[in-house]
């Protein structure tokens, strides 16, 4: 069956090291993965998005990474900070048509603490 | 008003109850989409628009009825509804692929209390 994974249990971690967010999937072959994050009585707000024949995206202190072949994602936020406190949410594309069909995991809530 | 605004935020209806719920985008896109969020599960997508035109349905009740009368607006029509129907739900936009980047644009969401 198709399976989105991500670390139910929480993350919590110092502040300033560097936070490392895990998506794996099964029976998926996503021509996209995205991350979006998600406070608490908010929509998700999108964060990346990586394509399938890419292996690596930065944005600040945002890095993803995506490795077709483990049918994995990593997630990472680098110097982090307490505003960095949310859910992180992954979320595959499996739409080749025209609008986008996301299927996304329960994610991972990262507690940064000073 | 920019963005995809919602309304209501919070809304507590009993099960013979009519109700509707409302979702507008001003970014300009063609697809729009329903989620249902409960409490430590995924974001469901229940129906997804492209062009107006209602191209997903997973498998949802018929209690909940959608309705895109244009590219802008969508609503989602619901009637009785179960206690378990209560839940976040969230409205999304998007570009048609190709247009540009494929992200999706959610708004607030609807908290729903189904009594």
């Amino acid at each position: 069956s198709q399976k989105i994974e991500q670390n139910s249990e929480a993350l919590n971690i110092q502040e300033g090291k560097t936070a490392t967010l895990t998506c794996n999937y099964t029976n998926y072959s996503p021509a996209y993965l995205q991350w979006y994050r998600q406070d608490p009585g908010r929509g998700p707000v999108f964060l990346l998005l990586i394509r399938e024949n890419e292996k690596e995206k930065r944005k600040e202190r945002l890095k993803v990474t995506f490795d077709t072949t483990l049918k994995q994602s990593l997630f990472h936020i680098t110097a982090s900070q307490p505003a960095d406190s949310a859910t992180y949410l992954c979320a595959l594309d499996t739409e080749p048509g025209g609008y986008n069909k996301l299927i996304f995991g329960a994610g991972t809530r990262l507690a940064v603490h000073p | 008003e920019t963005g995809v605004t919602q309304t209501p935020r919070h809304l507590v209806m009993g099960m013979t109850n009519k109700k509707s719920l409302k979702c507008e985008q001003h970014l300009g896109h063609n697809a729009m989409y329903w989620y249902k969020q409960s409490a430590k599960k995924p974001l469901e997508l229940m129906f997804v628009y492209n062009f107006k035109e209602q191209t997903e349905n997973n498998s949802v009740p018929s209690r909940f009825s959608p309705e895109c009368p244009n590219s802008s607006h969508l609503f989602l029509h619901l009637h009785t509804l179960q206690p378990e129907d209560s839940a976040l739900y969230l409205c999304a936009s998007s570009q048609t692929k190709g247009q540009g980047n494929n992200e999706q644009y959610f708004g607030p969401g609807t908290r729903l209390t189904v009594t």
